[in-house]
């Protein structure tokens, strides 16, 4: 059981490039979350998914997108880096909205 | 009034010592809340949800105040192994939780 994924670990990228995160869960969990942590700034909700083929916005939405075709599977997408988007990035799932998130180890992301 | 307020630190207490802290919410209807704990550069991780009437789990209490919007932290005989920043998580509505920015703990030996 290894819980949350998430992959890859590290990325450098420069500012304009694309690139996709992906997060996956093995506890059946529905929901499903993508949070950045910037020093200083806790955590923040960037999108979220309630069930299979669902998302949503979650509180710093802006220059991301998110899918999630597959229930165990939720992508996080950046189509045009920007150094702002430097952060930590973990990925979380849950049994329920209200319920206690389990959390990846987490994408260290560097926008040059 | 920010959502969820905790205080930074740090507390630095020697191995041994019991330590609280405290963290305060802004949302009455709140439900659900949580103390997570981080260790550096790592992700956050649970450390037990927080009940009404108040819980315990070894050296690890947790209490809610409705009353006054509060929730607290309890570690007795702190270790080492407990030197980490500790996350107030609070259930605003639905599928929302705000975490607070946590506060930082040092035990030293």
């Amino acid at each position: 059981n290894a819980g949350v994924t998430q992959t890859p670990k590290f990325r450098v990228l420069k500012t304009g490039q694309s690139m996709t995160l992906l997060c996956a869960q093995d506890m059946n969990h529905e929901y499903m979350y993508w949070y950045r942590q910037d020093p200083g700034m806790g955590l923040r909700l960037i999108h979220y998914s309630v069930g299979e083929g669902t998302t949503a916005k979650g509180e710093v939405p802006d220059g991301y997108n998110v899918s999630r075709l597959k229930k165990q599977n939720f992508l996080l997408g950046l189509e045009s880096a920007a150094p702002s988007q430097t952060s930590v990035y973990f990925c979380a799932s849950s049994y329920s909205g209200g319920s206690g998130r389990f959390f990846g180890p987490g994408t260290r992301l560097t926008v040059l | 009034r920010k959502e969820v307020e905790q205080d930074p630190g740090p507390f630095n207490v020697p191995e041994g010592a019991t330590v609280a802290f405290n963290c305060t919410y802004s949302n009455s209807a709140s439900q659900s809340f949580f103390w997570y704990r981080q260790d550096c550069r790592k992700e956050p991780k649970l450390l037990m949800s927080v009940y009404s009437s108040g819980n315990e789990d070894g050296r690890f209490t947790a209490q809610l105040n409705r009353a006054s919007q509060y929730i607290s932290l309890l570690i007795r005989d702190s270790k080492l192994s407990d030197s980490a920043t500790y996350l107030c998580v609070v259930n605003q509505a639905g599928t929302a939780l705000i975490f607070g920015k946590g506060t930082t703990l040092s035990v030293s030996s």
